[in-house]
Parts: C-alpha cells; sequence; structure tokens
C-alpha cells in the first residue's frame, strides 16, 4: 500500500529547461509535504516544503505546487541546471509529533548540458 | 558542523551475524529515525524515537531493535542479519514538533550474504 507515489522512475531535460517531478498521495490525512534531492553515496537532504494551508511555496528556482484536491504535488525547478542531476524523493507527514515521513519512490533527474 | 553521523558506512555480514548500526546528532535534536531505501520502494521508516528514552515501531520493524542510548545517540540492532536485511541505512534527526525537516546521515550500506 503505496500512501506515496512517484510515477515516472526518471526523466531527462535540457540544461535552462524546466523540470517538473510529480508526486501523487493517498491518505487524505497528510498535512506536510517535502521534497528532497539526494546525491549518490550521500544521505537526502531538504530542498522545500508545503503545508496543506498552502498551495505554492516557492524558493529560488525551487518551486512546489499542492492541488489538495487531487491529492497531488509538483516540483519545478526552473531554470534546470547540470547540478539538480539527482534523486529527488516526495515525502509527506501525517501530523503527528514525531515527524514520521512517509517517502515516494523518487524520480532519477538528468540535466544534460 | 557534523550534523547526523553514521557509523559503519559500508559492512558485509553473514547471514546469522549479528551487528549495530551506529548514529549519532549534534544538532540538539528530540527526534531521531532509521529508515531503510531499497531499490523502487523510497525510504522506509523502521524505528523512530520521539525524545530520549522512548522508542517505537515504524513500517517494517521486523528483525530489528532500537536503542536511544541518550539525546544525541540512536543505535540499530540485527541481532541475526538475513538477506533481505540487504538495504542502505539511512538515520535521521529533527525537531519535532517545531519544525518537520529531518536531516539525514550519509548512510550504511549493509550486504548480507
Amino acid at each position: 500500500d503505496q500512501q506515496v507515489k512517484q510515477n515516472s522512475p526518471s526523466l531527462s531535460v535540457q540544461e535552462g529547461r524546466i523540470s517538473i517531478l510529480n508526486c501523487d498521495y493517498t491518505n487524505s490525512m497528510f498535512d506536510y509535504f517535502l521534497w528532497y534531492k539526494k546525491y549518490p553515496a550521500e544521505g537526502p537532504t531538504f530542498l522545500i516544503s508545503i503545508s496543506s494551508i498552502k498551495d505554492k511555496n516557492e524558493d529560488g528556482r525551487f518551486t512546489v505546487f499542492l492541488n489538495k484536491s487531487a491529492k497531488h504535488l509538483s516540483l519545478h525547478i526552473v531554470p534546470s541546471q547540470p547540478g539538480d542531476s539527482a534523486v529527488y524523493f516526495c515525502a509527506a507527514d501525517g501530523g503527528t509529533s514525531y515527524g514520521k515521513l512517509t517517502f515516494g519512490q523518487g524520480t532519477i533527474l538528468t540535466v544534460h548540458p | 558542523n557534523a550534523g547526523v553521523t553514521q557509523t559503519p558506512k559500508f559492512q558485509v555480514l553473514k547471514t546469522g551475524q549479528s551487528m549495530t548500526l551506529q548514529c549519532a546528532q549534534d544538532m540538539n535534536h528530540n527526534s531521531m529515525y532509521w529508515y531503510r531505501q531499497d531499490p523502487g520502494m523510497g525510504l522506509r521508516l523502521i524505528y523512530y524515537s520521539a525524545s530520549e528514552g522512548t522508542t517505537d515501531k515504524g513500517e517494517v520493524p521486523n528483525g530489528y531493535n532500537v536503542s536511544r542510548l541518550n539525546k544525541r545517540e540512536f543505535s540499530l540492532r540485527l541481532e541475526s542479519a538475513a538477506p533481505s536485511q540487504t538495504s542502505v541505512y539511512f538515520c535521521a534527526s529533527s525537531e519535532r514538533p517545531e519544525s518537520t525537516e529531518a536531516f539525514f546521515g550519509q548512510g550504511t550500506r549493509l550486504t548480507v550474504v
């Protein structure tokens, strides 16, 4: 029972273009969503987050959009850079006090020069 | 500023052997977590500790035990390793409830043969 799904295992984008990574969830109790970036042989690092009371959050080149009715969120990277090439994980928090994140399977982003 | 430190980084075990994965954080966080990452599965929560002296099961706890030794340290023990426990293990910490963001260690790559 995968409560958080990233249906695209990989995405390939040209440098300077927009990268759009998608994530769907099934549990309506999730109230906070995060994106993590992971390079090989390193731990995930926090990228950006959004509360369920918002529909958009922006941080520099990164923007996360949340559509609660569709239980869907997306991460936009504009413009994409070769250094953005990594695995991106979507994660959801169920609102407990202990931060038990539920992760998607991850999407491998490759940005070509 | 080390953040979250895991030891060892790599380990090969024979089936039936035991070992303990160590984790320490220097951010004075209350909550600590152990996740495992498997191909196509994302990160799955094994155990977590909301505060010193407390631990609780996550999504995939079978075959593991944990100890929250003090506020800094949270160890994961495999009593009798099985090939199904071959995975990359990540320790994380967060300052719940003030912040949802979790900080991850670099991971331990464990192979059970």
